[in-house]
């Protein structure tokens, strides 16, 4: 039983183009997250919610959208894709935000701009 | 600046040769170090939460030991199964998570 699941796993799309991916986890935890991997493979967080409210929104481009329907489900949309958002994308949850609650992440998203 | 930094970025071992893997932090109101797992092409895998200088946490050939300044993962008698990624993060203010880029360990049978 997956506890945190994104589609597509692999998203391949022009210069341009607007896409979405999708997160859920049926851990029933309150906080979820997403997360950037580069080439590098460094990790960086993009954006958390708790109980559907946004919490952390750190420093990126504005063409980035997240949504969360519920506190189950966070979605991210991307507009105007460009060659440097070619990266995997991870979506994680924890049981809280706060102090020490580890985080389980789904298996990514691989996304190609060419 | 917060930042993570793990050393070395590879390390190679023969099976049973036992290591450490570091990670030294300077992010400010730490809440939790923890270390990863990551194998080609999935998610980071959750292994150990420490929270303050002194604790020490094991799991199967895994020991996670934590200063003030640094983390160690320690792999005693190391199997190729345990070839993977290792990463470390640190929540600090704010409930932030850093990461470091990892240690990309590899265990020749």
């Amino acid at each position: 039983d997956t506890a945190v699941s994104q589609t597509p796993k692999y998203l391949v799309t022009q210069m341009g183009n607007d896409k979405s991916i999708k997160c859920e986890q049926n851990l029933g935890h309150d906080t979820m997250y997403w997360y950037k991997q580069d080439s590098k493979k460094f990790l960086k967080i993009m954006f958390s919610y708790n109980n559907k409210e946004l919490i952390i929104n750190e420093t990126v481009p504005n063409r980035f959208s997240p949504k969360s329907p519920d506190k189950a489900h966070l979605n991210l949309h991307i507009n105007s894709l460009e060659l440097g958002d070619s990266a995997v994308y991870f979506c994680a949850s924890s049981q809280k935000p706060g102090w020490g609650y580890e985080q389980y992440f789904g298996p990514g998203t691989r996304l190609t701009v060419t | 600046e917060d930042q993570v930094t793990q050393s070395p970025e590879a390390l190679r071992l023969q099976e049973g040769e036992s290591s450490s893997l570091n990670c030294s932090y300077t992010v400010s109101g730490l809440r939790g170090l923890f270390w990863y797992r990551q194998d080609p092409g999935k998610g980071p895998e959750f292994l150990f939460t420490l929270y303050s200088a002194g604790e020490e946490k094991e799991k199967e050939r895994l020991k996670a030991t934590l200063t003030k300044k640094e983390s160690f993962l320690h792999i005693t008698a190391p199997k190729p199964e345990d070839s993977a990624t290792y990463l470390c993060a640190v929540q600090g203010d704010f409930n932030k998570f850093y990461f470091g880029s990892g240690t990309k360990l590899n265990v020749k049978p």
